[in-house]
């Protein structure tokens, strides 16, 4: 079974500033990897799928980069309303969650 | 436009069975898997299953083989996740999720329903 495993579990960043997530697979997982976006109260948002492709309507400060095992996913000028978890996932593997929380 | 949407929130007591839907709208119910996850109380997402309505061929994850059954209705458009016998630790809310599959191997939940809270409480 393939683990995923995110870095770092908390990120303490000031709004307007850079945010960078990561993610690792224990095994080469090619580019098959999805972020989502969960804010409290609310269902999880796909981001990313193919590891670096933008889902609909999601703004252009937000990227994915990596293949194999080595994920990220880079929040380029943090707005307020960024401030959630993120989820990397795998197929039936979610990684632990990495809070994004405000500075 | 893509819809799921959930059964309302449910109070159960220890020992008792529960079944709650996803009724889909807004695209061929029968062409996609449609997965249902888990997430207990201020933890992370856990993948439970998933089941392709067109054919009812459903995959579990390992830690929840045996303990639920996920079923789907073609007539109502509708997915369902039901316990028999519920215990405090299935305390959570219940998401289902669309997923997408593509020819590159991508595959990833793109529309996912508002959750279902369920409480297993004496």
């Amino acid at each position: 079974e393939i683990v995923m495993t995110q870095s770092p579990a908390t990120l303490s960043v000031s709004p307007g500033e850079r945010a960078t997530l990561s993610c690792r697979a224990s095994q080469n997982v090619n580019d098959n990897l999805a972020w989502y976006q969960q804010k409290p109260g609310q269902s999880p948002r796909l981001l990313i799928y193919g590891a670096s492709t933008r889902a609909t309507d999601i703004p252009a400060r937000f990227s994915g980069s990596g293949s194999g095992t080595e994920f990220t996913l880079t929040i380029s000028s943090l707005q307020s309303e960024d401030f959630a978890v993120y989820y990397c996932q795998h197929y039936s593997t979610f990684g632990q969650g990495t809070k994004l929380e405000i500075k | 436009e893509v819809q799921l949407v959930q059964s309302g929130a449910e109070v159960i007591k220890p020992g008792e069975s529960l079944k709650i839907s996803c009724q889909a709208s807004g695209y061929s119910f029968t062409s996609y898997w449609i997965g249902w996850v888990r997430q207990m109380p201020g933890k992370g997402l856990e993948w439970m299953g998933i089941i392709y309505p067109g054919d009812s061929d459903a995959i579990y994850s390992p830690s929840f083989q045996g303990q639920v059954t996920i079923s789907a209705d073609r007539s109502s458009r509708t997915a369902y996740l039901q316990w028999s016998s519920l215990k405090a630790s299935d305390t959570a809310i219940y998401y289902c999720a669309r997923r997408r599959d593509w020819v590159q191997s991508w595959s990833y939940f793109d529309y996912w329903g508002q959750g279902t809270l369920v409480t297993v409480s004496s």
